[in-house]
């Protein structure tokens, strides 16, 4: 089975601060995919993917940015953290090679 | 980009009854999935289905493309069915954004 993992379900930060959201995945998939979930919106994404050192903005990319420095890893980070980022964070990835996408479990931000 | 609409918004059912969620697509989709979202977060895959039929257990989907739409029908409602249901779909071949639904919130009482 795909497992995307990701680094914290539980986040408390502080207004301004630096603040970096990690997601694994072990299938070595090509794509990989950041989205907020806030009621009443669905989930919308913020950046995704598709190779080591690429990156594309998705719908809502202000105020963030994203790094992958390997095929695994994808970190997403708020230069500095508004309370309007509090939020449910999603990272996803897949594969050309594999119908569907695999989502972790969540990382639950509160920016205070 | 292609837009998402999922109907109805919330839904409330007796433990036993049967239910249909509908997805409606504004474009030709390469990619449409169902997911489950559990109280805790976790959004589960349910069905990858860009058309036709499939079923798993209690649970089965239909995609007419052509028409775009999908469904997706719980037969024996469980308690365990609660939760957030979202369809998200991707445009033609090439692309990998998923853009999703605003989701059917599905509360089964026993």
């Amino acid at each position: 089975d795909v497992k995307v993992t990701q680094s914290s379900r539980y986040l408390v930060k502080r207004t301004g601060e630096k603040v970096f959201l990690e997601c694994v995945q072990d299938m070595d998939h090509e794509n990989m995919f950041w989205y907020r979930q806030d009621p009443g919106l669905g989930l919308r994404l913020i950046y995704f993917s598709y190779d080591v050192k690429m990156k594309e903005k998705g719908d809502i990319p202000e105020g963030y940015s994203v790094s992958r420095e390997k095929k695994e890893r994808f970190s997403l980070i708020l230069e500095s953290a508004s309370t309007n980022q509090t939020s449910m964070y999603l990272c996803a990835s897949s594969t050309p090679g594999q119908p569907g996408a695999f989502f972790g479990q969540g990382t639950r931000l509160t920016v205070v | 980009g292609i837009q998402v609409e999922q109907s109805p918004p919330d839904l409330i059912l007796q433990e036993g009854a049967n239910s249909t969620l509908r997805c409606n697509f504004s474009d030709s989709v390469n990619n449409l999935q169902w997911f489950h979202q559990n109280p805790w977060g976790q959004l589960i895959n349910l069905f990858y289905i860009p058309s036709g039929t499939k079923q798993n257990g209690r649970l089965s989907a239909t995609t007419v493309a052509t028409e775009r739409y999908s469904l997706l029908y719980i037969s024996s409602s469980q308690t365990t069915d609660s939760g957030v249901y979202f369809c998200a779909a991707t445009p033609g071949a090439g692309s990998y954004q998923l853009t999703f639904g605003k989701g059917t919130k599905l509360s089964v009482i026993p």
